[in-house]
């Protein structure tokens, strides 16, 4: 089975904090997504890579950095937290090909208060 | 880049009726259309998968069709159950490396 596995379920943290939200995943996929999930707003993509060091800005990369040192993790990083920074944050992989399934890890829900 | 709209929003049914969810793309060069259920405080799972030289494909109660024409694509989940009762995501992308671009989702809900 393939496992995608975030760090945390839940966090809370103060604004300002920096925050680091850890993906690994372990079946030697290229790719691996940060997206920002959302009522009525759906999956988001914040950013991905799809090689080691190698990163792109999906559709809301404000705020947000990222970080691929190895192949089987992705690190999201919030460099100054803010309220609306307050959401469920998702990680998936997939394998490089015509048109693959992205497997998801299990959320992380963020609060900034 | 691509966009992909997702409708309704929200759809009840009662159990044993038929359920439709319709999502349009606009991404000609798309050519992968996953379907996406997501229960209640856990992860999305595919459920089903459609490429684009296939009109049509099957997995017992669950079906989606593709219309390239049209660019848009369904699911169809028929005698609904209360376990059907999740958020359905749709999705699109070009292949290679490039991510899935979700629809806004879909709330169903199957009344017993």
């Amino acid at each position: 089975d393939v496992k995608v596995t975030q760090s945390s379920r839940y966090l809370v943290k103060r604004t300002g904090e920096k925050v680091f939200l850890e993906c690994v995943q372990d079946m030697d996929h290229e790719n691996m997504f940060w997206y920002r999930q959302d009522p009525g707003l759906g999956l988001r993509l914040i950013y991905f890579s799809y090689d080691v060091k190698m990163k792109e800005k999906g559709d809301i990369p404000e705020g947000y950095s990222v970080s691929r040192e190895k192949k089987e993790r992705f690190s999201l990083i919030l460099e100054s937290a803010s309220t609306n920074q307050t959401s469920m944050y998702l990680c998936a992989s997939s394998v490089t090909g015509r048109g693959t399934e992205a497997f998801f890890g299990q959320g992380t829900r963020l609060t900034v208060v | 880049g691509e966009n992909v709209e997702q409708h309704p929003s929200t759809l009840s049914v009662q159990e044993g009726d038929s359920a439709v969810i319709k999502c349009t793309y606009s991404d000609s060069a798309s050519n992968y259309f996953p379907w996406y259920k997501q229960e209640l405080g856990k992860r999305p799972q595919l459920i089903i998968d459609i490429r684009s030289n296939v009109g049509e494909k099957k997995d017992q109660r669950i079906a989606v069709t593709l219309n390239k024409t049209a660019k848009h694509f369904s699911l169809h989940i028929t005698e609904t159950q209360p376990e059907d009762s999740a958020v359905y995501f749709c999705a699109a992308s070009i292949g290679g490396n490039t991510p899935l671009v979700f629809g806004k989702g879909t709330r169903l809900s199957v009344i017993a």
